[in-house]
């Protein structure tokens, strides 16, 4: 069974740096998905970026990018610039491809608590 | 911003009574989920259907029931509430097709309390 570990509960950075957020993940697959998802106080969750495993490049939205590292199994959310707004609890997903029988499906981490700070 | 919706956004009721959570989306997905939230805990999957007529269990066991009866809804209902029961509940859809589309996208959410 797949399972998405983030180890730090919280974390806090100051307005205008960099802070990166940790994930690892551990399958036994070779072609999957990995999300990171956004999820503000009593607000709706967003997805911030997704990552296709097969795919060396690392995704990049904006001041958002990733550091995809599939033999490690480490999969990394680089914030830059950070703003006030990015305050929120951050979730690393998996999921498996289409056609294995968790078609669809998403693992959750147990989630980043990121405080910005002015 | 998806077009997925939920109701009611809170909800506090008192023990053995019948809820039913109501969830829609308006993106014609296939394939839509329920997933349970405790505070500042991970999302766990409870219940997911690829299509009308279609309905799985997930993860997490789960009291509760769902239908996909059309496919812009997927009701989930408890047909007696307990204080366990209080939590968040999270309705997200995607469409199945290509890869790279086959993305959830969540709905505010329903924050239960059973007294």
């Amino acid at each position: 069974a797949q399972t998405v570990t983030q180890s730090q509960p919280e974390m806090s950075v100051q307005e205008a740096e960099t802070v990166t957020l940790s994930c690892t993940y551990d399958t036994s697959e070779s072609d999957y998905y990995l999300f990171w998802y956004k999820q503000p106080p009593s607000r709706q969750m967003i997805l911030v970026i997704r990552q296709e495993a097969y795919k060396q490049q690392n995704a990049t939205e904006n001041r958002f990018s990733v550091n995809f590292q599939k033999a490690a199994k480490s999969f990394s959310l680089k914030i830059s610039d950070s703003q006030l707004g990015d305050a929120a609890m951050y979730f690393c997903a998996y999921r498996s491809p289409t056609g294995s029988s968790n078609t669809g499906k998403l693992i959750f981490g147990q989630g980043t608590t990121l405080q910005v700070k002015p | 911003e998806a077009d997925i919706y939920q109701t009611p956004r809170y909800l506090v009721i008192g023990t053995g009574k019948k809820i039913t959570l109501e969830c829609s989306q308006t993106m014609g997905h296939d394939k839509m989920y329920w997933y349970q939230q405790d505070p500042g805990m991970e999302l766990h999957l409870i219940h997911y259907s690829y299509g009308v007529n279609s309905t799985e269990k997930g993860d997490l066991s789960s009291e509760s029931t769902v239908s996909r009866i059309r496919t812009e809804h997927f009701p989930l209902t408890l047909e007696s509430a307990r204080p366990s029961h209080t939590s968040q509940y999270l309705c997200a859809s995607s469409e199945s097709g290509q890869e790279s589309t086959d993305t959830q996208y969540f709905g505010p959410g329903t924050r239960l309390t059973v007294l």
